[in-house]
């Protein structure tokens, strides 16, 4: 089981506001590193797989970015909007997927 | 449709007890797991089924019996309740083990004991 350190623990922003969030991870035995996005009362649902270095991926106003060789990943939300609010989990991958204990946004109108 | 299900959504019972919970996925994925959300609200993993076999066991006390009737499907009995059992416990499937697919998550079952 991997160390998965998540910052901030919660936040709370503005709407219109743009925010990130860290993810740390041990770098060696990486394989790959999965963000999810947990709404209160439903499931996780994926946003992002990422596996390679230098990677960069986009959904809409959330993209996310990942160094291996120095073990972190963010994720950046863009003019936050109250849908927004969830927990975002992030999960590196070894030989099973271990999730972080998430970061909290909370986006006001 | 759901894509991954599970039953029930809530269940309470008494210290001692059997119970099962239920989760099915329509998505014909080969792997499916389960994991449990602590009192500290990390997600961790307990099993991982592919096409039906064990292939993950994380030191999970043998009162939990994962069962694979086929690979839709994967239930989760547990003898003999104790309290710190009480937990959310979260089904998921994805379409092969493999590092880089995106697994997909039930609602969730609740289960409190008392």
């Amino acid at each position: 089981i991997l160390n998965v350190e998540q910052s901030p623990q919660s936040l709370h922003v503005q709407e219109g506001d743009s925010t990130n969030f860290t993810c740390s991870f041990p770098s060696s035995n990486f394989y790959a590193l999965h963000w999810y996005r947990w709404e209160t009362a439903k499931s996780p649902e994926a946003l992002f797989v990422m596996t390679l270095n230098g990677d960069e991926k986009k959904k809409g106003r959330i993209s996310a970015t990942l160094n291996t060789k120095e073990g972190y990943s963010y994720l950046y939300i863009k003019g936050s909007q109250p849908e927004d609010s969830a927990t975002y989990l992030c999960a590196p991958n070894g030989s099973t997927l271990t999730f972080g204990k998430g970061t909290m946004l909370l986006v006001s109108p | 449709d759901t894509a991954v299900s599970q039953t029930p959504k809530y269940l309470v019972t008494q210290m001692g007890n059997d119970k099962s919970i239920k989760c099915e996925q329509n998505l014909g994925h080969d792997t499916m797991y389960w994991y449990k959300q602590d009192s500290k609200k990390f997600l961790k993993i307990m099993f991982s089924y592919n096409n039906k076999e064990l292939i993950i066991n994380e030191t999970v006390p043998n009162r939990f019996s994962p069962k694979s009737p086929d690979k839709a499907h994967l239930n989760l009995h547990i003898n003999s309740l104790e309290l710190g059992d009480s937990a959310v416990y979260f089904c998921a499937s994805s379409q092969d083990g493999r590092v880089y697919n995106e697994q997909f998550f039930g609602p969730g079952t609740r289960l409190t004991v008392l």
